[in-house]
């Protein structure tokens, strides 16, 4: 089956610019999650919709990120403005629905630095 | 907030030998344990997983010790090869039929030589 697709793979955008993200999950995948990997890191949950609906945003900074899933499939990341800080890999990952196990995967990121 | 901890940050073995990487972990609520391998540029990908009703899990190579009364888990990968160099995460998550979030370790960056 074909992976999770994003884009772009990299960015790179100057402090207090907006950036967006785009991610297709795996086709049946009803579960999808927003994770941001900063270098020497291990990946830290933004957001996980289920659907189009939002299960959790707890740990999205939501002053500056927003994030959609438009007809329960793909998504798009924003960062608006973008800070130093915001450096890092986002890394988006799909699932079946209610399942954390084989069926969960991830994408190969999209790369952000901020300048 | 419920955190992973992971050791060593960096690991290097001789090809043919043992690689150890631990975890602990706090939030007793946790009942998944998946270790994940990351490729550079790559996004992470699933190694193995246990869950807290067994001690040891073997997949090839592969194996996950887990201690539930020391809230530690560990992964043994056996005749390391070159290409097994990546960066080794330990992940937890409540409850694997829940699809809830993962929380990872730091991560461990694993050098084998040729």
């Amino acid at each position: 089956e074909a992976g999770v697709a994003q884009s772009p793979r990299y960015k790179i955008i100057e402090k207090r610019q907006s950036v967006a993200f785009w991610c297709n999950p795996i086709s049946g995948h009803a579960t999808l999650y927003w994770y941001q990997q900063i270098l020497g890191q291990g990946p830290k949950l933004l957001i996980q919709f289920q659907n189009n609906g939002v299960v959790d945003d707890s740990q999205l900074p939501k002053d500056r990120f927003s994030a959609e899933r438009l007809k329960g499939v793909d998504s798009t990341l924003k960062i608006q403005p973008a800070k130093l800080e915001d450096s890092a890999v986002y890394l988006c990952a799909s699932s079946l629905v209610n399942r954390a196990g084989k069926g969960y995967t991830f994408g190969s990121g999209t790369r952000l630095t901020v300048v | 907030q419920q955190q992973v901890k992971q050791s060593p940050q960096s690991l290097i073995v001789q090809k043919g030998g043992i690689s150890i990487i631990n975890c602990a972990y706090e939030n007793t609520a946790f009942d998944y344990f998946p270790w994940y391998q990351q490729f550079p540029g790559k996004g992470p990908a699933l190694l193995i997983a246990i869950r807290p009703d067994v001690s040891e899990k073997k997949e090839g190579r592969f194996t996950i010790s887990f201690n539930k009364s020391a809230k530690q888990f560990s992964l043994h990968i056996m005749d390391s090869q070159p290409g097994d160099s990546a960066t080794y995460f330990c992940a937890a998550s409540i409850g694997e039929t829940s699809g809830s979030r993962l929380t990872f370790g730091e991560g461990t960056q694993l050098t084998v030589n040729p």
